[in-house]
């Protein structure tokens, strides 16, 4: 069974512009996480989805940030317009179960904002 | 809110010694703990994980221990081989949302 995939892998952008990111998450997995890892910071919580509903976004930083998850399967994270403190590895998880079920980590995409 | 310490941020061992990972919490509420590994180039995978019923849970050369009194939880690995050599991330839930550690580095010197 494949496991969490995210797109790019790499993203270098220059401040103002806009950038996607997307999340495909484990097949039947209805909760569907985003995390930011700032260098060598912790690795904060973004927002939950539960199948298509946002559960919880108190996590994400500003208005700038929009993340959607139509259908209930793969999700986007758009920022728009990039800010130079936005760059960081942006991961997406997902779970069968809410709560405290295991996690699956895709690997993460890095975002760099110059 | 929740808040996670970890230490060190970086552990060099032997090939063969022990390593300790230790997190702090500040939630009494928190009742899930997991800890993740992430090697160079992929995300954060699920080592090992205990719940606040639990004391110690222990699977091959990995255990963790759980203090509930003194919120505190900790990592260990014996015998270490190369391939720990990653970045190693504790994080503490209390059902809500998942709080995570800033990451130690551990490199296993062969």
């Amino acid at each position: 069974e494949a496991g969490v995939t995210q797109f790019p892998s790499h993203s270098v952008i220059e401040k103002g512009q806009t950038v996607t990111l997307r999340c495909d998450p484990i097949s039947g997995h209805d909760n569907l996480y985003w995390y930011r890892r700032v260098m060598g910071k912790e690795i904060k919580f973004l927002l939950h989805f539960v199948k298509e509903s946002k559960q919880d976004e108190s996590g994400m930083p500003n208005n700038r940030f929009l993340a959607e998850r139509t259908g209930g399967t793969y999700s986007t994270l758009k920022v728009q317009p990039a800010e130079l403190e936005d760059s960081g590895v942006y991961f997406c998880a997902s779970s069968l179960m809410p709560d405290t079920d295991t996690q699956y980590f895709g690997p993460g995409t890095r975002l760099t904002v110059l | 809110g929740e808040n996670v310490e970890q230490h060190p941020s970086t552990l060099s061992v032997q090939e063969g010694d022990s390593a300790v990972i230790k997190c702090t919490y500040s939630d009494s509420a928190s009742n899930y703990f997991p800890w993740y590994k992430q090697e160079l180039g992929k995300g954060p995978q699920l080592i090992i994980d205990i719940r606040s019923n639990v004391g110690e849970k222990k699977d091959q050369r990995i255990a963790v221990t759980l203090n509930k009194t003194a919120k505190h939880f900790s990592l260990h690995i014996t015998e270490t081989q190369p391939e720990d050599s990653a970045v190693y991330f504790c994080a503490a839930s209390n059902g809500n949302q998942f709080y995570f550690g800033t990451g130690t580095s551990l490199t296993v010197i062969p």
